[in-house]
């Protein structure tokens, strides 16, 4: 099964407007930590923001901000007003128990491309 | 700056003969990953380890192998790659004592021909 899903293989939006991007998650874990990391097409994964599963406000990173919704296991990035450089792969990743390693599990990602 | 580098950048190599890629951190970081990318795809987690510790992941071939002869460096070999192993491989590190305290190396693009 799944464990991170998102369901927007590609999103567009206007330069300058705000976009919401969907993740949801699944697990039974009650410790988890939930990512968003943005792919240029140069390939490196570039960290945006966190949500641990015990924080009880939603994570803000600048323009970023996390919508966490943890009774319906959701963790929507919206971006505020978007740039021509927000244009890239955005993956929603989760991290389950820390006795597991602490490894990420990531869902298929969103392209994003903004429009001028 | 501390980080987590991996060479090469870009890596071509021949249909069944031996690759190495490597990754190098300056963080101290107990924890150091690797992650296969294929194009238009998510991450796929292949090992990692926990301090001398491997971890297999159970859907891991046998063609590739990991070394970590100390804590700053890591080797992903792939024994004899195929043109199914032409991906993006990307070194991760964590401290697990910070939960999101994750860094990625750039990556080492990998074709083979």
């Amino acid at each position: 099964a799944q464990k991170i899903t998102q369901t927007q293989p590609g999103m567009f939006v206007q330069e300058k407007e705000a976009v919401t991007l969907d993740c949801t998650y699944d697990t039974s874990d009650p410790s988890y930590g939930l990512f968003w990391y943005k792919q240029p097409s140069s390939g490196e994964m570039i960290f945006l923001i966190y949500q641990g599963s015990y924080d009880q406000q939603n994570a803000t990173e600048g323009r970023y901000s996390l919508n966490f919704q943890k009774a319906r296991k959701s963790a929507n990035l919206v971006i505020s007003a978007s740039q021509l450089g927000d244009s890239a792969m955005y993956f929603c990743a989760m991290r389950e128990g820390l006795n597991q390693g602490g490894k990420l599990i990531f869902g298929q990602g969103t392209e994003l491309s903004v429009k001028p | 700056d501390a980080m987590v580098i991996q060479n090469p950048r870009y890596q071509v190599t021949q249909f069944g003969k031996p690759v190495t890629l490597s990754c190098s951190q300056t963080l101290n970081h107990n924890v150091m990953y690797w992650y296969q990318q294929k194009s238009s795809q998510a991450p796929k987690l292949l090992f990692h380890y926990y301090d001398k510790d491997f971890n297999n992941e159970a859907d891991t071939p046998d063609n590739f192998q990991s070394r970590r002869p100390n804590t700053s460096f890591c080797f992903l070999d792939i024994r004899s790659p195929g043109l199914g192993d032409a991906a993006m491989y990307l070194c991760a590190t964590s401290r697990l004592s910070i939960p999101h305290g994750y860094t990625f190396g750039s990556g080492t693009r990998l074709t083979v021909v």
